[in-house]
């Protein structure tokens, strides 16, 4: 089964400053995707970022951008330039391709919860 | 549009009331998802929904029955709930052959009172 891990209950960081916020997980699969998600006090589950394993650029989205590590099955978040907006719980999430009739739901940390000070 | 819409936003029940969860999306999206999360924690899966089929039930205790009439829609339907069943229920969709992100929607919090 696959499980994912953030060690980092909490994370803080100055605004302007960068954070990093990491992730392993554990799969006997080769092919799959892996995603950063935000959860804001709003509630709303936000994408933040996406990789896709057979990949090995490393994905960007603005401000946010992914050290992905296959062989050390390590997915770490990189926060520049933070943000007030930014401060929110963090998920790491894994899923699987879809192959036949499988499902592709995810598989979740439990989450770094980021603050970000003025 | 790229929304997941749920509602209500919050609901307030009493362990013997009968009340309805509703999700609906409009991306083409085959695959439907309920998750219950609790303060703090990941969301946890409870049921996954594929071409308007129940596919997976995540040892759902029965007082919680999902349905999906149509495959842009998906209820929670809830009867005798007990206080700790109060949580955010979140509704989240996705591609099912073409794996893309999921989607989820602001969810509902439920408070069993």
């Amino acid at each position: 089964a696959q499980t994912v891990t953030q060690s980092q209950p909490e994370m803080s960081v100055q605004e302007a400053e960068t954070v990093t916020l990491s992730c392993t997980y554990d799969t006997s699969e080769s092919d799959y995707y892996l995603f950063w998600y935000k959860q804001p006090p709003s509630r709303q589950m936000i994408l933040v970022i996406r990789q896709e394993a057979y990949k090995q650029q490393n994905a960007t989205e603005n401000r946010f951008s992914v050290n992905f590590q296959k062989a050390a099955k390590s997915f770490s978040l990189k926060i520049s330039d933070s943000q007030l907006g930014d401060a929110a719980m963090y998920f790491c999430a894994y899923r699987r391709k879809f192959y036949g009739g499988s499902q592709g739901n995810l598989i979740f940390g439990k989450g770094t919860k980021l603050s970000v000070k003025p | 549009d790229t929304e997941v819409t749920q509602t209500p936003k919050h609901l307030v029940m009493g362990m013997t009331n009968k009340k309805s969860l509703k999700c609906e999306q409009h991306m083409g999206h085959r695959a439907m998802y309920w998750y219950k999360q609790k303060a703090k924690k990941p969301p946890e899966l409870m049921f996954v929904y594929s071409y308007e089929k129940l596919s997976i039930n995540e040892s759902v205790p029965s007082r919680f029955s999902p349905e999906c009439p149509n495959s842009s829609l998906l209820n929670l339907h809830l009867h005798a709930l007990q206080p700790e069943d109060s949580a955010l229920y979140l509704c989240a969709s996705s591609a099912r052959d073409r794996v893309s992100e999921a989607f989820f929607g602001q969810g509902t919090r439920l408070t069993v009172v």
